[in-house]
C-alpha cells in the first residue's frame, strides 16, 4: 500500500530532550516535507527537500532540523525541544517528477502529536 | 507578506451546497489545491486548479481566478461525511517547494 509512515504518532516528552520523529514513504517520490498543525493557523510549514541531500526552510523551522540521506526518509529533529513546540506534526511527500502540477498534490502521513512539558 | 484566507466556520445541511472561499495576497504561485483533514487526521488531496476557471471531480467542483486573487471549493448534495475541515493552499514560483496553506474552514452539516 502507498502510504507515508510517521513515528512515534504520540510523544509526550521534557524540555530539552532532543527526539527525532521518523517519516519514512514508498512511493519513491522526490519531494517530502513537515508541517506542525496548531489550532486556528492551519499548517505550517518547516522544512522541505526537493531531492535526496537537498533541504529548505519552510516558514517556521526555528528549533527544527532535517536531513535527507536517503529518498524515503525525511526525520525531523527537534534538538533541545520546548512548550511552544507542542504540536501536532504532518509528515508529506509527492512526485515532482509530472510537471508543475506534482507538487501540490500531497500525501500525508498519519500525523505525530508532541507534547513538550 | 504571503497568507490565504478562509472563512473559519461554515455551517450547512444535508443535501444542500457549500461554498468555501478562500483569496489570498500572495505573488507568485503555482495553482491552488484543496484537502480535506477529518477530525485531525492526515489531510487527503481534494482538488486542483493549475489555470483559471473551474475544476470538477464529483461532488467538488474548485473554482480560481488568478486576477481576482481568489478561489473557491464548491461541495454539492452534502453528506454527514462531509463535516471536515478544508484547507486551500498554493505553491510558491520561486522558493518552488515552498507551500503555504490557509488556516482552514471547519464545515459542519447538519441533519
Amino acid at each position: 500500500e502507498a502510504q507515508v509512515t510517521q513515528n512515534p504518532r504520540y510523544l509526550i516528552t521534557v524540555t530539552g530532550k532532543k527526539l527525532t520523529v521518523t517519516c519514512s514513504q514508498n512511493m519513491n517520490h522526490e519531494y517530502m516535507s513537515w508541517y506542525r498543525q496548531d489550532p486556528g493557523l492551519g499548517l505550517r510549514q518547516i522544512y522541505y527537500s526537493m531531492n535526496v541531500e537537498v533541504t529548505d526552510k519552510g516558514d517556521v523551522p526555528e528549533g527544527y532540523k532535517v536531513s535527507r540521506k536517503e529518498k524515503r526518509n525525511f526525520p525531523l529533529i527537534l534538538e533541545s525541544p520546548s512548550p511552544n513546540q507542542t504540536s501536532l506534526y504532518f509528515c508529506a511527500s509527492t512526485q515532482t517528477g509530472t510537471g508543475i502540477s506534482g507538487a501540490n498534490v500531497l500525501t500525508f502521513g498519519a500525523g505525530s502529536r508532541l507534547t513538550v512539558l | 507578506g504571503q497568507s490565504l484566507e478562509q472563512p473559519s466556520e461554515v455551517t450547512a445541511v444535508e443535501g444542500a451546497i457549500v461554498q468555501i472561499n478562500c483569496t489570498y495576497q500572495t505573488s507568485g504561485f503555482y495553482g491552488l489545491s484543496w484537502y480535506q483533514q477529518h477530525d485531525g487526521g492526515a489531510p487527503t488531496f481534494l482538488s486542483y486548479n493549475a489555470l483559471d476557471g473551474l475544476e470538477e471531480t464529483g461532488r467538488f467542483s474548485s473554482f480560481l481566478s488568478r486576477s481576482d486573487s481568489y478561489g473557491y471549493l464548491l461541495l454539492q448534495e452534502l453528506q454527514m461525511k462531509d463535516s471536515a475541515s478544508y484547507f486551500c493552499a498554493v505553491r510558491h514560483r520561486i522558493a518552488g517547494g515552498k507551500l503555504i496553506f490557509g488556516q482552514g474552514t471547519e464545515l459542519s452539516v447538519k441533519p
